[in-house]
């Protein structure tokens, strides 16, 4: 079947630029959850959404970086003004229901701001 | 302090080996995930356990909550168990995640 997919796979934009990274989840999961995992570290913690709604958005850095999920299935990331400190692998998971439901991952968007 | 602590941060194995990895926490949870992610990102969850011990093939995960310690234990390693192993912890905040073990078990 069919696991959580993220496009694009690698972006690299420029300083100042717009990005929008895409995470189509498993059909069904309600969870949704952004994470960002920086060179030789583990994964961090950046928003999750319980339906269509944000239920938790404490770990985004910075105004510039904003998620949505309008439909309570696919999620955007969107991040402003990128700079090169945002340069990561963006990691996307999803779950039937939040708390400690088993969380399954996308293989992540890997994002390089020059 | 990080909330998760692995240990070691690198691993050589010979194939054939035991190999056990540790994890402490020092918050609250409800549940332990044990994580494996191989290079290029994707990441793949093992175990999730709040209790006891449990245990997949050739991988064994035990937790002891009075502790706040987990292990995961490999047992007569290959070169295919090569990857980083997360350990991350979820309690009434999402998941909290160690910086990870890189695994490297060669023939």
């Amino acid at each position: 079947g069919a696991g959580v997919s993220q496009t694009p796979s690698n972006k690299v934009t420029e300083k100042g630029k717009y990005v929008e990274l895409r995470c189509d989840p498993i059909s069904g999961h309600t969870a949704l959850y952004w994470y960002r995992q920086s060179l030789g570290q583990g994964p961090e913690f950046l928003i999750y959404f319980q339906g269509t709604g944000a239920a938790d958005d404490s770990g985004l850095p910075n105004d510039r970086f904003f998620a949505v999920r309008p439909e309570g299935s696919v999620s955007t990331l969107k991040i402003q003004r990128t700079e090169r400190g945002d340069s990561a692998v963006y990691l996307c998971a999803s779950s039937l229901a939040t708390g400690t439901g088993e969380q399954f991952f996308g293989p992540g968007t890997r994002l390089t701001v020059l | 302090k990080n909330e998760v602590e692995q240990s070691p941060q690198n691993l050589t194995a010979q194939e054939g080996e035991f190999i056990t990895i540790n994890c402490s926490y020092s918050v609250g949870i409800s549940a332990l995930h044990w994580l494996q992610q191989h290079p290029g990102g994707g990441i793949v969850s093992l175990f999730m356990l709040s209790s006891g011990k449990k245990k997949h093939g050739r991988l064994i995960a035990t937790i002891n909550i009075q502790e706040k310690h987990s292990s995961l234990h490999i047992t007569a390693s290959h070169p295919r168990d090569s990857a980083v192993y997360i350990c991350a912890v979820s309690g009434n905040t999402p998941l909290v995640f160690g910086k990870g073990t890189r695994l490297s078990v060669i023939a």
